[in-house]
Formats: C-alpha cells, sequence, structure tokens
C-alpha cells in the first residue's frame, strides 16, 4: 500500500481555523484519501474521505491537490474537543490486498 | 447493540499464558483488522481477514494467531504472553464492496497488560 507523510505534532488556538497536512506522493489513480482521529482512550473514528474532488462535512473539509500527492483536513473552527491524533491514509478500491496501515499520525493541540 | 464490540476491554495476564481477545462485528462486513498501539508507534497492523476464512499477515504477526470461522468474529490469540505483547489492542471492520470509499470502524480497544 501507498505511504502517508504527516508531521507530528501541531498546534492551533480554539476557534481559529486548522489545517492538517498529508503527503502521498506514491499515491495510485483508484487510491481514496481518508482521514480517521482518535481522542484519547478510544479508538479511531472516521472524519472524511475522498479521491479528487475537494469534499466538506459537518466534522471537517478536505482539499486535495491537483496532482493529488498531497491533501490537508481543514477543521474550520477547532474547538477543545478537536485535540486528536489524526490519521491520513489511503485506501486502494477493490483490487490488491488489504494491509491498511495508520503510521503514527498527527497530534493535534488546541490552545484554550 | 449494533457495531463492533471488543472483549474483555482489561486484561491483566502473567508471561506465558495464553490469552485470546475476542472482536464481534454487526454488520457482516468483509474486512476485519486487528491493531496494537504503543507510545511512539502509533497504530501498526498484526492480521488481517477479508472474508471468513480467509487471514493474512500485517506489519507484526508474531506471537499472535488469528481465525475467522464466521463473518462476524475474528479472535486474536496471543499462544504464550510476553511483556513486549502488553499494549492496546483495536480490532476494526469495513465493507469489502467498493472498499475504496468504505468506512473502516473500530471497536474501543483492549487494555493488554502482561506481567
Amino acid at each position: 500500500d501507498a505511504k502517508t507523510t504527516q508531521p507530528n505534532s501541531m498546534e492551533s488556538n480554539e476557534e481559529e481555523p486548522v489545517h492538517l497536512p498529508c503527503n502521498h506522493s506514491t499515491i495510485s489513480g483508484t487510491d481514496y484519501i481518508h482521514w480517521y482521529r482518535q481522542l484519547p482512550s478510544q479508538g479511531p473514528e472516521y472524519v472524511i474521505h475522498g479521491l479528487t474532488s475537494n469534499v466538506n462535512n459537518r466534522m471537517a473539509s478536505l482539499a486535495i491537490a491537483e496532482d493529488r500527492k498531497s491533501s490537508t483536513l481543514i477543521l474550520h473552527r477547532a474547538t477543545l474537543r478537536d485535540a486528536a491524533v489524526y490519521y491520513c491514509i489511503l485506501r486502494a478500491s477493490n483490487f490488491g490486498n488489504e494491509k491498511l496501515t495508520f503510521g503514527t499520525g498527527t497530534r493535534l493541540t488546541i490552545i484554550p | 447493540d449494533a457495531g463492533i464490540t471488543q472483549s474483555p476491554r482489561y486484561k491483566i495476564t502473567e508471561t506465558g499464558r495464553q490469552v485470546t481477545l475476542m472482536c464481534h462485528q454487526t454488520w457482516s462486513h468483509s474486512y476485519m483488522f486487528w491493531y496494537r498501539q504503543d507510545l511512539g508507534h502509533g497504530l501498526r497492523l498484526i492480521y488481517y481477514s477479508a472474508a471468513a476464512d480467509i487471514t493474512d499477515k500485517g506489519e507484526v504477526p508474531d506471537g499472535y494467531v488469528v481465525s475467522r470461522s464466521k463473518t462476524e468474529n475474528f479472535p486474536l490469540t496471543l499462544e504464550s504472553a510476553t511483556r513486549s505483547q502488553t499494549s492496546v489492542y483495536f480490532c476494526a471492520s469495513s465493507e469489502s464492496l467498493d472498499r475504496g470509499r468504505s468506512t473502516i470502524y473500530f471497536g474501543e480497544g483492549s487494555w493488554l497488560t502482561v506481567v
């Protein structure tokens, strides 16, 4: 599976937008970009996913570069509850094995 | 209740003992996964399964055994527990139909301490 690269940690002030970057230079044409987050002492939870176009949902927005080699998760107005580890992963379509790797993600700290 | 459940949630065992962590999902998802999470290593894939009776190794399979006789269950067994297997274990499941778009659902985790 193609790998992703994320910064280890980021900080943001409460009520400000947060941009979490992810590099995936070896992405293939059929790979979807998924974001998950893990709150303290909980299992990871789904945030958003996309293929080529930018995506919005109630939790966040996903901006995908035109060449698809990078993407950015955008939290429009961070709250203290958004403090978590955020994982960017690539998920292949229905071909090949499903050896899903998550890596270490980005630990987001929200400053009150 | 529908969802993915893990048991036990907390377990202390002794070195050399066999331990089985259970995972049950109610969606009939084809894919199931086991991850371990340790400080500084993030989530690491132990084993995964694409369907009943189909399993494959992940990044860190040594010391673990899995089985998948029924779609809804994916138990993880530590045949002879070691202290290095002290960790938090997460089970996950996902649909196989158009899996690129499918959400991965995680359990709440099983905290295992080997003394």
